[in-house]
């Protein structure tokens, strides 16, 4: 069966410090990745997704970053966090979409809480 | 591009009276339709889903139906218990690469 890793599953980091968070999916081949963020009581904002290794695809301008360097690995990224990239960030993952015809369902991360202070 | 609008944003019940959660999608391409259950500090995990092929889908106590003409589906839920309190997520597929989700709605059920 398929899992997903992610971490860390928390941190707090200074205003102005990098960021790291990284995931990785067990049991399937060339998954779409994808990284969300959620605000506190807020909803699911999509930030970023991956159909192939190199490939990623940016839904918000922000000062985030993402990368793809293997099949099944998947990181987020900020060279300076600000205040307002505090949130909880979930990685996901979907079956590859080549053939289908309805729309794949999408089996998340266990989250990694961000709080910039 | 999709969008998912979700009704209501809160919801209060009774435990064992219904709840309802309605969404509208903008897409008529959109095939796909998930729900979401997200408890407090956890994430999202799906509950039921529903293709555009059929109207009604039931999993116990938790029912989904899909106006398609009118691009509305819900959620239902009888009998609800307090651990059914939690934040429910609708979200609309094409095919695609991209689920667009609704904003969620957080359901309380009183004991």
């Amino acid at each position: 069966s398929q899992t997903i890793h992610q971490w860390p599953a928390t941190l707090v980091q200074p205003v102005g410090s990098p960021l790291s968070l990284e995931c990785t999916v067990e049991g399937t081949s060339n998954p779409n990745l994808y990284w969300y963020r959620q605000a506190a009581g807020r909803g699911l904002q999509l930030l970023f997704y991956s159909v192939g290794i190199g490939q990623i695809s940016s839904e918000v301008p922000q000062n985030l970053s993402a990368s793809r360097p293997q099949d099944r690995q998947f990181i987020l990224s900020s060279k300076k966090l600000l205040l307002s990239d505090s949130g909880f960030y979930l990685c996901a993952w979907s079956a590859a979409g080549t053939g289908r015809i309805f729309g794949n369902t999408i089996y998340f991360g266990e989250g990694s809480w961000l709080t910039v202070v | 591009g999709e969008n998912v609008e979700q009704h209501p944003s809160t919801l209060s019940v009774q435990e064992g009276d219904s709840a309802v959660i309605k969404c509208t999608y903008s897409d008529s391409a959109s095939n796909y339709f998930p729900w979401y259950k997200q408890e407090l500090g956890k994430r999202p995990q799906l509950i039921i889903d529903i293709r555009s092929n059929v109207g009604e889908k039931k999993d116990q106590r938790i029912a989904v139906t899909l106006n398609k003409t009118a691009k509305h589906f819900s959620l239902h839920i009888t009998e609800t218990q307090p651990e059914d309190s939690a934040v429910y997520f609708c979200a609309a597929n094409t095919g695609g690469f991209k689920t667009i989700f609704g904003a969620g709605t957080r359901l309380f059920v009183k004991a």
